[in-house]
C-alpha cells in the first residue's frame, strides 16, 4: 500500500522568508500524481500545487514550488516570500495513475506558522 | 462557479444515534469523495461515488454508508454513532474519476459525538 510521510508536524517561518516542507512517499508504481494541499484555520482544503511523476521539471505556482526527487521518493514544498496568509496545515497527497480511480492518500500534515 | 458545499457545518449527536451529512459538488462534477479527518489518524478515505455508483471504498465499518443522487449530490450516513466518530468530515468533488485530476474540497462538517 502507498504511504505518505510528513516528518515535520510543525514548522515556523518569518514573514518574507523561505520555508521548505518535507514529504516522502512509498510506492511501487511508476506513474502517479503528487499534490500539496493547504488547509487554513477555516478548514477549506485548497490545492496549492501538483506534480505528475512522469514530468522531470519541478512544478511552480507563483511563490510555491516543489523539489521532486523521483528516485528518492521525495516531494518537498518550498514557499518563498512567506506571507501571514500562508499560515495553515499543509498536506502532501498521492494518487496512482493511470486510471485515477484510486483515492488520495494523505500525509499527516505539517502545521506552518508565519511570524510577523 | 460555486464551490463544494456541505451541510450542516456543525453537528452534535449522542452515542447510538445516526447522522446524515450532505454534500453538493461543483456544478458539472460527477464524482464525490468523502474523507474523515481526525487529529490522530489524519485524513482517511471513506468512499467515492460516480454516477450514483460507489467506485471505491476505504477501510471503515459498515456503519458508514453513502449514496449519490442523479444530480450528483451525495449523502453520507453513520449509524450507531460512537465517540470515535467525532471528526471533521470532508467532501471533495472532481469532474471525472477516471482521470487523476485534483479534487476540490468543501468546508467540512464538524461532527461531535457525546
Amino acid at each position: 500500500a502507498q504511504t505518505v510521510t510528513q516528518s515535520q508536524p510543525e514548522m515556523s517561518v518569518q514573514e518574507a522568508e523561505t520555508v521548505t516542507l518535507s514529504c516522502t512517499y512509498d510506492t511501487s508504481e511508476s506513474d502517479y500524481y503528487l499534490f500539496w494541499y493547504k488547509q487554513p484555520p477555516s478548514r477549506q482544503m485548497i490545492l496549492v500545487i501538483r506534480q505528475e511523476a512522469y514530468k522531470q521539471q519541478n512544478a511552480t505556482e507563483n511563490r510555491f514550488s516543489v523539489n521532486f526527487q523521483k528516485a528518492a521518493k521525495s516531494f518537498s514544498l518550498k514557499i518563498s516570500d512567506s506571507q501571514l496568509g500562508d499560515a495553515a496545515m499543509y498536506f502532501c497527497a498521492y494518487r496512482t495513475l493511470p486510471s485515477g480511480n484510486t483515492p488520495l492518500v494523505f500525509g499527516k500534515g505539517t502545521r506552518l506558522s508565519v511570524i510577523a | 462557479k460555486a464551490g463544494v458545499t456541505q451541510t450542516p457545518r456543525y453537528l452534535i449527536k449522542t452515542r447510538g444515534q445516526q447522522v446524515t451529512l450532505s454534500c453538493s459538488p461543483i456544478s458539472g462534477h460527477r464524482s464525490v469523495s468523502w474523507y474523515q479527518q481526525t487529529p490522530g489518524q489524519g485524513l482517511q478515505f471513506l468512499f467515492e461515488y460516480f454516477s450514483e455508483t460507489q467506485r471505491n471504498k476505504g477501510n471503515f465499518p459498515g456503519r458508514f454508508s453513502g449514496r449519490q443522487f442523479s444530480n450528483s449530490r451525495s449523502e453520507m450516513n453513520v449509524s450507531t454513532l460512537e465517540l470515535g466518530d467525532s471528526a471533521l468530515y470532508l467532501c471533495a468533488s472532481r469532474h471525472d474519476p477516471n482521470r487523476a485530476e485534483e479534487q476540490y474540497f468543501g468546508p467540512g462538517t464538524r461532527l461531535t459525538v457525546t
